[in-house]
């Protein structure tokens, strides 16, 4: 059974970091990239980014650009997102997702939350 | 890129069908056979519904169904059901670079 399980939410100052994981099982980790989407409260989901199946490649949503850092760390099964320059519109549920390998995903986590308020 | 287009809400009562489209363009709903539909329920982790336009993965009942025409996706609910009461995002392949985007989301309510 596939599990994804994210951590590392919590409340943070506009202009702060933090750093989400993803714990993954149930699959061959290394062998799929990885999604971050989001959600803020009461919107709807938004892709955030995407990492290779070996973190040769990243992707980002434009409003993220710059500040965000995906990665993963596949002896680990663990995808990973720095959050940095965090603004009050970062405020969301960040899950983890994985990638269907057929330009598609399928499997999400329960995600983790982001709160970022003075 | 903005979202993909969604009706804010659905409703239907049970026993009845619902269509919710999903619009975009020809940059990605228009222009990929990868088309998803994810239920997600309040509180809850979205679930895959329809994969490539039209596939349902296992477990999922053969009341949900799938189909596109030019830059119009569509997920249809057959026969509705109390528990099939949730928010519904379609979400399609853009690009290389932006790779997906989500729709706005539809509320579906079983009257």
């Amino acid at each position: 059974e596939v599990q994804l399980a994210e951590s590392g939410g919590g409340l943070v100052q506009p202009g702060g970091s933090l750093r989400l994981s993803c714990a993954a099982s149930g699959f061959t980790f290394g062998a799929y990239p990885m999604h971050w989407v989001r959600q803020a409260p009461g919107e709807g989901l938004v892709w955030v980014s995407r990492v290779s199946h070996d973190a040769a490649h990243t992707n980002y949503a434009g409003s993220v650009k710059g500040r965000f850092t995906v990665s993963r760390d596949n002896a680990k099964n663990t995808l990973y997102l720095q959050l940095n320059s965090l603004r009050a519109e970062d405020t969301a549920v960040y899950y983890c997702v994985k990638d269907s390998g057929n330009y598609g995903v399928d499997y999400w986590g329960q995600g983790t939350l982001v709160t970022v308020s003075s | 890129q903005s979202a993909l287009t969604q009706p804010r809400s659905v409703s239907g009562s049970p026993g009845q069908s619902v269509t919710i489209s999903c619009t975009g363009t020809s940059g990605d709903v228009g222009g990929y056979n990868y088309v998803s539909w994810f239920q997600q329920r309040p509180g809850i982790a979205p679930k895959l519904m329809i994969y490539d336009v039209t596939q349902r993965p296992s477990g999922v009942p053969d009341r949900f169904s799938g189909s596109k025409s030019g830059n119009t996706a569509s997920l249809t609910i057959s026969g509705l059901q109390s528990e099939d009461e949730a928010d519904y995002y379609c979400c399609s392949y853009a690009s290389s670079d932006t790779t997906f985007l989500f729709g706005t989301g539809t509320k579906v309510t079983v009257l």
